[in-house]
């Protein structure tokens, strides 16, 4: 199985501040990558899918980045409204694996 | 989109079985791969199993493999997870999802339901 792993494991930030979480595949993946955030009680939504595109309706603040085994998430100003946890996901090979995900706060 | 919504949750025995459903709509079912993904008590997100859009391939994380089916009926837009020999540790949400593109040989799973619980304990 393709070992997905993320840091950091939590954060917390101020309003307007950028954020940055970090996403490692233990092996190649190409840009087969998801990144999902997750509020309690709601079901998990997709922010990016292709490593680095954003999905339609999806505040650009929100960005991604990498290729291979190193992916990077960027909220470039947190807001409230993110307080979430973010997993990233591989669909290179199956079964389907998810990074352990970030929990972002806001001070 | 579209919208899913998953059913037939709720608390049995280890050892029991159990059958999820989950139905779609607003969006042309049998053109997208189908997924279930759970989540622990507590715990992160786990891919469980996953079956193309013409319901020729199937493909399920090995701790469940040999307990578990998936299956779907186009005919009634719907997927289905029948879970056998249930355990302690297959406490959790479960989640559908859809795939993001149509008739896709890489099924990724993107668009998710509300999800439904199921606990095992005796």
């Amino acid at each position: 199985d393709i070992q997905m792993t993320q840091s950091p494991s939590s954060l917390s930030a101020s309003v307007g501040d950028r954020v940055t979480i970090t996403c490692q595949a233990s092996e190649d993946i190409s840009d087969y990558l998801n990144w999902f955030q997750h509020k309690p009680g709601q079901a998990p939504k997709l922010l990016i899918y292709d490593a680095s595109n954003l999905e339609i309706g999806v505040p650009s603040r929100f960005s991604g980045g990498g290729s291979g085994t190193d992916f990077t998430f960027t909220i470039s100003s947190l807001q409230p409204e993110d307080i979430a946890t973010y997993y990233c996901q591989q669909y290179d090979n199956f079964p389907r694996t998810f990074g352990p995900g970030t929990k972002v706060d806001v001070k | 989109q579209g919208q899913l919504v998953e059913s037939g949750g709720g608390v049995v025995q280890p050892g029991t079985s159990l059958r999820l459903s989950c139905a779609a709509s607003e969006f042309t079912f049998s053109a997208f791969g189908m997924h279930w993904v759970r989540q622990a008590p507590g715990k992160g997100l786990e891919w469980v199993a996953v079956i193309l859009y013409d319901g020729t391939n199937k493909f399920y994380r090995e701790s469940v493999q040999g307990r578990f089916t998936i299956s779907r009926d186009n005919s009634k837009n719907a997927v289905y997870l029948d879970m056998t020999s249930l355990r302690a540790e297959d406490t959790a949400v479960y989640y559908c999802l859809r795939d993001r593109v149509s008739y896709s040989a890489r099924p990724s799973g993107t668009y998710w339901g509300p999800g439904t619980l199921v606990i095992v304990s005796s």
